[in-house]
């Protein structure tokens, strides 16, 4: 059991480029989520998906987009990376109800030159 | 407007010292409360919620915390500090009457314990 898995671990991209952050999670959950972590900020909710089908805007949308391939996989993607996208991003994973505890990926480390 | 706020960036604390890490949360309804730690380089771990019940909470790694609804706090606490204690904790909130909107977490910007030997 794997729980919630990120690739790429690291990633350094020039501005302008794109590239999609996969997630996968083996807990059967509905809810997938994906967050940004920027140094006294606190994580930022940027989409998330309540369940297979239906994904909706968090607090920082702007600059990415994202699809819930299947109740497994949610992937975040960048079409055209700015400096400000610089950041560590979290995926995690929750049954979806409001007690529910989310699960969260290792993250994955982006730099946009 | 709903938030968390964890006033202090920075904790320090001697080893086998009690440790208290601060929360405060602003709410329009009934909150559910977690606590989340992060060591270097690592994905938040969960540590503990409170949803109803007991305002006394017992989590992973010996850690406490105490859900305040007079004072809207929910401070994360520990009788012993331990070095490995060290790490970044997070407070996050989630509101009852946002039910429908998948669960969405509301975190604060972080608090940095240092346990020093």
């Amino acid at each position: 059991n794997a729980g919630v898995t990120q690739t790429p671990k690291f990633q350094v991209l020039k501005t302008g480029q794109s590239m999609t952050l996969q997630c996968a999670q083996d807990m059967n959950h509905n809810s997938m989520y994906w967050y940004r972590q920027d140094p006294g900020m606190g994580l930022r909710l940027i989409y998330y998906s309540a369940s297979e089908g239906t994904t909706d805007k968090g607090e920082v949308p702007n600059g990415y987009n994202v699809s819930r391939l299947n109740k497994r996989e949610f992937s975040l993607r960048l079409e055209s990376a700015a400096p400000s996208q610089t950041s560590v991003y979290f995926c995690a994973s929750s049954e979806g109800g409001p007690t529910d505890t989310q699960y969260f990926g290792p993250g994955t480390r982006l730099t946009v030159l | 407007a709903q938030s968390v706020a964890q006033p202090e960036d920075q904790v320090n604390v001697a080893e086998g010292n009690p440790l208290t890490v601060k929360c405060t949360y602003s709410v329009s309804g009934n909150p559910y409360l977690f606590w989340y730690v992060q060591y270097p380089n690592r994905g938040l771990q969960f540590l503990l919620k409170y949803i109803t019940g007991d305002n006394l909470v017992k989590g992973s790694y010996g850690f406490e915390a105490e859900f305040n609804k007079s004072q809207t706090s929910f401070h994360l606490k520990k009788p012993s500090a331990l070095v490995s204690d060290s790490a970044l904790y997070f407070c996050a909130v989630r509101f009852a009457l946002i039910y429908n909107q998948g669960g969405k977490l509301i975190f604060g910007q972080g608090t940095e314990l240092s346990v020093k030997p």
